[in-house]
């Protein structure tokens, strides 16, 4: 099993440009999670899907959209990068829905740079 | 609102000391607990969890501890060790979701 796997590994964009980060995880979990980390604020998170089907904001979903593509894959689209994007992303997956209360597992993050 | 606060936010210690960090929360409806250490640039990794039917729970050196009424869950480090030296993150649920304190560097000095 590799868990949960995001794509790039590293992205650097221009102001105004767009792109998607992927993320698949291989362990049939039902949730998904969209995280971005910055120094001193911990892990904040962006968008969620609870469940396939479903997607619902964070505490700092302005600039995001995201797509559950189906039960492995969850996406995240920076339609217009900011320099305030700038960010490492984590994607993360639960086996739990109808409340959480088992852990998450994440990837090993995307380290985006916008000038 | 949604509010985990973590204290401190860095930590200094001697190798073999014991370190303590401590989260608040504010969602009385919160019913998980985890933590999660994260070494330089790595994914965060679960280390311990509690849920809130429980008050204490412990792994070899680390402990986590759980008081519902006062809405506040501390982890317990003993006999620190060079490799402890990471950030630590406490989260709390709500619903489908974690929310994350802003992270304790811990430095464990030899």
């Amino acid at each position: 099993n590799a868990g949960v796997t995001q794509t790039p590994k590293f992205q650097v964009l221009k102001t105004g440009q767009s792109m998607t980060l992927q993320c698949a995880q291989d362990m049939n979990h039902n949730s998904m999670y969209w995280y971005r980390q910055d120094p001193g604020m911990g892990l904040r998170l962006i968008y969620y899907s609870a469940s396939e089907g479903t997607t619902d904001k964070g505490e700092v979903p302005n600039g995001y959209n995201v797509s559950r593509l189906n039960k492995r894959e969850f996406s995240l689209r920076l339609e217009s990068a900011a320099p305030s994007q700038t960010s490492v992303y984590f994607c993360a997956s639960s086996p739990k829905t109808g409340g959480l209360n088992s852990p998450l597992h994440f990837g090993n993050g995307t380290r985006l740079t916008v000038t | 609102g949604e509010n985990v606060e973590q204290h401190p936010s860095t930590l200094s210690v001697q190798e073999g000391d014991s370190a303590v960090i401590k989260c608040t929360y504010s969602d009385s409806a919160s019913n998980y607990f985890p933590w999660y250490k994260q070494e330089l640039g790595k994914r965060p990794q679960l280390i311990i969890d509690i849920r809130s039917n429980v008050g204490e729970k412990k792994d070899q050196r680390i402990a986590v501890t759980l008081n519902k009424t006062a809405k506040h869950f501390s982890l317990h480090i003993t006999e620190t060790q060079p490799e402890d030296s990471a950030v630590y993150f406490c989260a709390a649920s709500k619903v489908d979701k974690l929310i994350f304190g802003t992270g304790t560097r811990l430095q464990v000095f030899p």
